[in-house]
């Protein structure tokens, strides 16, 4: 099976842009998540979306959104950008089901975002 | 919410000797515990991982424990290789539908481990 893919891999944009990045989880998969990565602050969950719906949020200015499509491909938005954006982003993929059990997240490639 | 820390920060060893991470986690409803792998310039990759229902996995030469009355967690590398150079991170999760955990991993700030040949 193919692995996550995300596009694009790398980003640059200045400071008040807005941003869409893309993600294609593993065939299969219907949950995507999304995290940011930065050296100071590590790996933080932005949300999650499974079946078109997010499911869980976590403590990001409502400048983040995503979106799920019914192929499960999801997009994240980054609005009125500022220059602590800066991050890669990753998603995940994972067989996380109705039911509950939360399977392995496999992540994507990440897209480097820089705000100038 | 949810809040995993992790020591050490940085790890320096000698090629064939153990490596040890610890983690620990706050909520007490969380159930799952992955390691993820990231080599420089790199995705995370899943290297293993434990569910709440047991206190030890093993996989070769990689090993993790858990203490679930503690909150605790760790990461056993034995007989460690240069191509084990990396940073480790250790999560938590909650498959508790509802809960404000489920499909989020909370990490820990990471471990970088060298290991000198």
């Amino acid at each position: 099976k193919a692995g996550v893919t995300q596009t694009p891999r790398y980003l640059i944009k200045t400071r008040g842009q807005q941003v869409t990045l893309s993600c294609s989880p593993i065939s299969g998969h219907r949950s995507v998540s999304w995290y940011q990565q930065t050296p100071g602050q590590g790996l933080q969950f932005l949300f999650e979306y499974f079946s078109e719906t997010q499911r869980n949020k976590g403590n990001f200015p409502g400048r983040f959104s995503g979106r799920q499509f019914s192929n499960s491909r999801s997009e994240m938005n980054v609005s009125t950008l500022e220059l602590g954006d800066s991050a890669l982003y990753l998603c995940a993929s994972s067989l996380s089901s109705t039911s509950g059990h939360l399977g392995e997240q496999f992540f994507g490639p990440g897209t480097r975002l820089t705000v100038l | 919410g949810e809040n995993v820390e992790q020591h050490p920060s940085t790890l320096s060893v000698q090629e064939g000797d153990s490596a040890v991470i610890k983690c620990t986690y706050s909520d007490s409803a969380s159930n799952y515990f992955p390691w993820y792998k990231q080599e420089l310039g790199k995705r995370p990759q899943l290297i293993i991982d434990i569910r709440s229902n047991v206190g030890e996995k093993k996989d070769q030469r990689i090993a993790v424990t858990l203490n679930k009355t503690a909150k605790h967690f760790s990461l056993h590398i034995t007989e460690t290789q240069p191509e084990d150079s990396a940073v480790y991170f250790c999560a938590a999760s909650s498959n508790v539908i509802g809960g404000t955990s489920y499909g989020k991993l909370t990490f820990g700030q990471g471990t970088i481990l060298t290991v000198h040949p």
